[in-house]
């Protein structure tokens, strides 16, 4: 089954202590971004991957690093976790778009981060 | 990209069609119309997109008018489990991979 998994689905955590979540999805897929999501503020681009090792900021980086090591894998990595980076993440992969192909994203379920 | 409205929430009665509007007056002639959904609070899920012609796929109907400056989003039939944020997307086609996601409808299907 075509998927983008996502892990943890949920976490409690502490102000300053790194954390990784992962992301993986099995479609072979060279773009791959990450989402957050917060009430009023609808989903907000934090990284983006056209292909291994090439990454991107999009429009919320700050706080926050990524990694393509490998086409499937595309960890999010928060070095010194802050409450406000208490939110909902998701992970979404696609084809590239062009060359006739218009790129539709599959999402991940979700990871609902929570920092005290 | 071009800015979409669409209105914040809408009811619908279970077994009708919901028809879910969305204005995008300054869409480009090369952008493409997404229509994606999200149920609670799990990933978003594709619809269907389309350009200038209407579209219809297993999941629903995308008529979009001569002008392109308005859409409609048709389940012709909706179901309790359609009740989730529906989000009407412009984006250049093959340019970029990347959704700028607004607020979106709250569809409510009534049983």
């Amino acid at each position: 089954e075509a998927q983008v998994t996502q892990n943890p689905r949920y976490l409690i955590t502490v102000t300053g202590k790194k954390l990784t979540v992962t992301c993986s999805q099995n479609m072979n897929h060279e773009y791959m971004s990450w989402y957050r999501q917060d009430p009023g503020l609808g989903l907000r681009q934090i990284y983006y991957s056209m292909n291994v090792e090439v990454t991107d900021k999009g429009d919320v980086p700050e706080g926050y690093k990524v990694s393509r090591k490998e086409k499937r894998n595309f960890p999010l990595i928060l070095e010194s976790p802050s409450p406000n980076q208490t939110s909902l993440y998701f992970c979404a992969s696609s084809r590239l778009a062009g060359g006739g192909n218009t790129g539709e994203l599959f999402f991940g379920e979700g990871s609902r981060l929570t920092v005290l | 990209d071009a800015k979409t409205t669409q209105p914040p929430s809408m009811d619908c009665a279970e077994g009708r069609a919901a028809n879910l509007p969305c204005n995008h007056s300054t869409i480009s002639g090369n952008e493409y119309v997404y229509w994606y959904r999200q149920i609670h609070s799990q990933g978003p899920q594709y619809i269907i997109h389309g350009l200038k012609n209407n579209e219809t796929n297993e999941m629903a109907s995308l008529i979009i008018t001569e002008d392109r400056k308005s859409s409609t989003l048709i389940l012709p039939h909706a179901t309790l489990r359609d009740t989730a944020v529906y989000y009407c997307i412009v984006r250049v086609g093959g340019a970029t991979n990347k959704l700028i996601f607004g607020t979106g409808t709250l569809l409510a299907v009534q049983p």
